[in-house]
């Protein structure tokens, strides 16, 4: 039990589905995240939140469009994928946007674009 | 951009044998943490480092930050069947106006019975 709660674990989509990701966090934490982990590549930062306010965005392609309706919840909402998005994509959180904080990581989403 | 290098990228050991991995910055880092993920899992918290020349502990791991903070390794000792994972090294740098961790690309460490 990691206090971050990803769903859904595994999900396959078509290039034209739209889908989305949820993530919660059960540890009151203020800043939450999406990575992006695909084999060979080091863990990409995609979106950061804190407080509700998206505060870093890294160059991730539209079809990614992330949602924190609170403090507790982040979406990632996918439209007109390629099987290049095919990855593991973990949300996280930490207790604050401080360097020093822990990155705490849900168990991920396992993507597969068809 | 920022990068951390770290090697090697697969480490293969009998079980008993030491393992080390290193990660390296071209610029001086703020921090540094190390996190393990075990095969189909997440990454996990294993520690942080601050201090220039830090040294820490967790049982037969041992951390080290570099003089400089552009440098660190994770050592373990007499490895174990549950070591087994991939290792991470994540730094943050100082005045980059970034709330950005930048991971290694992961050392993973097979151990063999």
């Amino acid at each position: 039990e990691t206090g971050v709660t990803q769903t859904p674990r595994h999900l396959v989509m078509g290039m034209t589905n739209k889908k989305s990701l949820k993530c919660e966090q059960h540890l009151g934490h203020n800043a939450m995240y999406w990575y992006k982990q695909s084999a060979k590549k080091p863990l990409e930062l995609m979106f950061v939140y804190s407080l509700e306010e998206r505060v870093e965005n890294n160059s991730v392609p539209s079809r990614f469009s992330p949602e924190c309706p609170n403090s507790s919840h982040l979406f990632l909402h996918l439209h007109t994928l390629q099987p290049e998005d095919s990855a593991l994509y973990l949300c996280a959180s930490s207790e604050e946007l401080e360097p020093t904080n822990t990155i705490y990581f849900g168990e991920g989403s396992w993507l597969t674009v068809v | 951009g920022q990068q951390v290098m770290q090697i090697p990228q697969y480490q293969h050991v009998q079980e008993g044998e030491d393992f080390t991995t290193y990660c390296n910055s071209s610029t001086t880092l703020s921090n540094i943490q190390w996190y393990k993920q075990r095969p189909g899992g997440h990454p996990v918290f294993l520690i942080q480092l601050v201090k220039s020349g830090e040294v820490k502990k967790q049982k037969r791991l041992t951390f080290q930050f570099g003089e400089a903070k552009k440098n660190s390794s994770l050592h373990i000792t007499a490895t174990q069947t549950t070591d087994v994972g991939t290792y991470f090294c994540a730094g943050y740098y100082s005045g980059a106006g970034s709330y950005q961790l930048t991971f290694g690309k992961g050392t993973k460490l097979s151990v063999i019975p």
